[in-house]
C-alpha cells in the first residue's frame, strides 16, 4: 500500500490561507488522494478528494502536482474551527477493497 | 440523517469482562468499518463489512469479534482484552457501488473510548 508523508504540525493565523502539503511518491496511477480532518474529540470527517485535476469544494481546494507525487490541501481562510489533525490518504480504486491507510497527519494550530 | 452513532461513549472494563460496542447508521450504506486509534496516532483499520459480510480482517486478535446483524448495525464484541487494547474505537460507513466498490466518502462516528484495567 502506498504511503503518505506529512509535516507533524503547522501554524496559521486566523483568516489567512493555509497550505497543507502531502508527499506520496509511491502513488499508483489509479490511487485517489483523499483528505480527512479530525477535530478534537471527534471522528475524522471528509474534506475533499481528487485523482488528477485540482478540485474545489465548499470546505477547501486540493492542488495535485502534475506527476501526482505530491498534493496540497488549501484552506482559503483559516478559522479557529479549522484547528484539527489533517490526514492525507491514498485509496486504491481498482483493488475492490475499501481500505484507508491513514498517514501520520498534520496538526494544524490556528492563532487568533 | 448523515450521522453514525456509537454507544457507549466511554467504557471501562477489566481483562476478564465481556462487553460490546455498538455502531448504527441510517444512511443506507452497505459498507461498515471498525478502526482503532491510539492517542496521538492515526486510525488503524480493523475490520470491513460489505453487504453484511466480513470482507477484510486486518489480522486482528480473536479477542475482538465483529458482528453485522443487519445493514444498519455493526457490533464489536470484546473479551479478555489487554490494557494495551485501550484506545478510541471508531466506526465508519460508506456507500457501495453495485459492483461492491466503495464510494468516495466514509462517514465516521465519534468513537467509543475504551479503557482496559
Amino acid at each position: 500500500d502506498a504511503k503518505t508523508t506529512q509535516p507533524n504540525s503547522m501554524e496559521s493565523n486566523e483568516e489567512e490561507p493555509v497550505h497543507l502539503p502531502c508527499n506520496h511518491s509511491t502513488i499508483s496511477g489509479t490511487d485517489y488522494i483523499h483528505w480527512y480532518r479530525q477535530l478534537p474529540s471527534q471522528g475524522p470527517e471528509y474534506v475533499i478528494h481528487g485523482l488528477t485535476s485540482n478540485v474545489n469544494n465548499r470546505m477547501a481546494s486540493l492542488a495535485i502536482a502534475e506527476d501526482r507525487k505530491s498534493s496540497t490541501l488549501i484552506l482559503h481562510r483559516a478559522t479557529l474551527r479549522d484547528a484539527a489533525v489533517y490526514y492525507c490518504i491514498l485509496r486504491p480504486s481498482t483493488s475492490g477493497t475499501y481500505k484507508y491507510i491513514f498517514g501520520t497527519g498534520t496538526r494544524l494550530k490556528v492563532l487568533a | 440523517d448523515t450521522e453514525v452513532t456509537q454507544t457507549p461513549k466511554h467504557l471501562v472494563m477489566g481483562m476478564t469482562n465481556k462487553k460490546s460496542l455498538k455502531c448504527e447508521q441510517h444512511m443506507g450504506h452497505r459498507a461498515m468499518y471498525w478502526y482503532k486509534q491510539k492517542a496521538k496516532k492515526p486510525p488503524e483499520l480493523m475490520f470491513v463489512y460489505s453487504y453484511e459480510k466480513l470482507s477484510i480482517n486486518e489480522s486482528v486478535p480473536s479477542r475482538f469479534s465483529p458482528e453485522c446483524p443487519n445493514s444498519s448495525l455493526l457490533n464489536l464484541h470484546l473479551h479478555a482484552l489487554q490494557p494495551e487494547d485501550s484506545a478510541l474505537y471508531l466506526c465508519a460507513s460508506s456507500q457501495l457501488s453495485p459492483r461492491g466498490r466503495s464510494y468516495n466518502e466514509q462517514f465516521f462516528g465519534p468513537g467509543t473510548r475504551l479503557t482496559v484495567l
